[in-house]
């Protein structure tokens, strides 16, 4: 059973575009968002995250946008960069063992 | 430096033999734990170890066996009873605690079982 459900699976965008990457849970017990940036043969990094009582959370050209209703949070990497091109990740904590459930991922490429 | 180290970076293994992947971490963190990747199916747990000498099974525990001797030291050994064990495997470490919720991750240990 996926918890948590990503899209789209890949993205292209030129440089200078906006990357937009959505992920949606179900489990109301999630309590904490954080979103991976993943390079190939890499482990994954934390890029940025949410908790649930904030609707908005900027870092530089990485925005997270977090709807509690519909429950859906989604990245947006404005002026999107070729260092960019990686594999993005979100994922949903739960419980005080900090039990992350990640999507499956969203390839990014990032052309010229 | 601070940090994950997973080794060896590549590891393979003929089908019925146990393979142990190694996980240190000198950040003094409580928690750790292994996943595994494969393409297009994310990060899935496998174990979890909140504190020395005690563990528990992640979403897809069988197959696999783990030991938490020492606060920077979890192991993961892949038995001959895992079905599909070629995979890209990752170790995690974070502090625990309600208020402590990055996971950090380490390099991986890609195993291919022929």
């Amino acid at each position: 059973q996926q918890q948590v459900k990503q899209s789209p699976q890949s993205l292209i965008v030129q440089k200078g575009g906006i990357s937009i990457i959505n992920c949606a849970y179900e489990n109301t017990a999630f309590d904490y968002f954080p979103w991976y940036q993943q390079f190939p043969g890499k482990g994954p990094a934390l890029l940025i995250a949410i908790r649930p009582d904030v609707s908005e959370k900027k870092e530089g050209r990485f925005t997270i946008s977090f709807n509690k209703s519909a429950k859906q949070f989604s990245l947006h990497i404005m002026d999107s960069q070729p260092g960019d091109s990686a594999t993005y990740f979100c994922a949903a904590r739960t419980g005080t063992a900090s039990k992350l459930t990640f999507g499956t991922g969203t390839r990014l490429q990032v052309t010229l | 430096d601070g940090g994950i180290t997973q080794s060896p970076k590549y590891l393979f293994r003929k089908e019925g033999q146990n393979v142990t992947l190694s996980c240190e971490q000198n950040l003094n963190h409580d928690a750790m734990y292994w996943y595994r990747q494969d393409p297009g199916q994310g990060l899935r747990l496998i174990y979890y170890s909140q504190i020395v000498n005690d563990f528990q099974k992640g979403d897809i525990a069988e197959g696999y066996s783990v030991s938490r001797e020492k606060k920077e030291s979890f192991p993961l050994t892949v038995t001959s009873a895992q079905k599909n064990p070629t995979a890209f495997y990752l170790c995690a470490s974070s502090m625990s605690g309600l208020a402590k919720y990055e996971q950090y991750f380490g390099p991986g240990t890609r195993l291919t079982v022929t």
